[in-house]
């Protein structure tokens, strides 16, 4: 079993839907989560990180993290055409592991 | 602040060609990382350094090389190009012993074909 696995989509939704993005684990130690937002041909920037188990809302963005079963969600809601990117999901012990991205197209 | 800047942003290599890809950050971060991109493959971390002086190998450092001498600076050496090393190239840089940012800061990439 792979540490991170993620989907890799594309996931295609209407504007304004809720977008719904998963990521599972293997490694129980981990206890630092990211999501990082990549734009086609430019480098992934954090967008948002949480500590241990529950969630964590900025503005249209919730990540959530549910240790005990080794899952975690970053929830979009309003999707706009701008939200299009590849999300990847990380994970943090010494250093971070990411999984593969999951493209999405925010359709208008 | 320019954050982590990676030159060049393309290149073409031909086969057995050598060269070094450069990053530099101005944020006074210690760690520094190498990453590969490769479609529907993720990032593979290639080298990272833990400050000046000391580097390590990542998941998949055959074929490059790396030397930490400043802060600042954390170029990655290509010898003997091959087409298996056609790819984007990110650098990375994260601070140490900060208790509120976990995340790295990424630069822009160096997209790389070897023909």
């Amino acid at each position: 079993q792979k540490e991170v696995e993620q989907d890799p989509g594309p996931l295609s939704v209407p504007e304004g839907a809720i977008v719904s993005l998963n990521c599972t684990y293997s490694n129980s130690a981990f206890q630092y989560f990211m999501w990082y937002r990549q734009y086609s041909r430019k480098g992934p920037e954090l967008l948002m990180y949480t500590y241990s188990s529950g969630n964590k809302e900025d503005g249209r963005f919730t990540a959530q993290v549910d240790k005990s079963s080794k899952y975690i969600s970053l929830f979009i809601r309003d999707s706009q055409p701008s939200d299009s990117a590849t999300y990847l999901c990380a994970m943090r012990d010494d250093k971070i592991i990411f999984g593969k991205g999951t493209r999405l197209h925010i359709l208008p | 602040n320019a954050g982590v800047t990676q030159t060049p942003k393309f290149r073409i290599l031909k086969i057995g060609q050598s060269m070094t890809l450069q990053c530099a950050q101005d944020m006074n971060h210690n760690y520094m990382y190498w990453y590969r991109q490769d479609p529907g493959m993720g990032l593979k971390l290639i080298y990272y350094s833990v400050g000046a002086g000391i580097t390590d190998k990542g998941e998949v450092p055959n074929g490059y090389n790396v030397s930490r001498s400043t802060t600042e600076d954390f170029p990655l050496r290509l010898e003997l190009a091959a087409p298996s090393q056609t790819s984007v190239y990110f650098c990375a840089s994260s601070p140490y012993g900060t208790v509120t940012n976990y995340g790295y800061t990424f630069g822009s990439g160096t997209r790389l074909t070897v023909v």
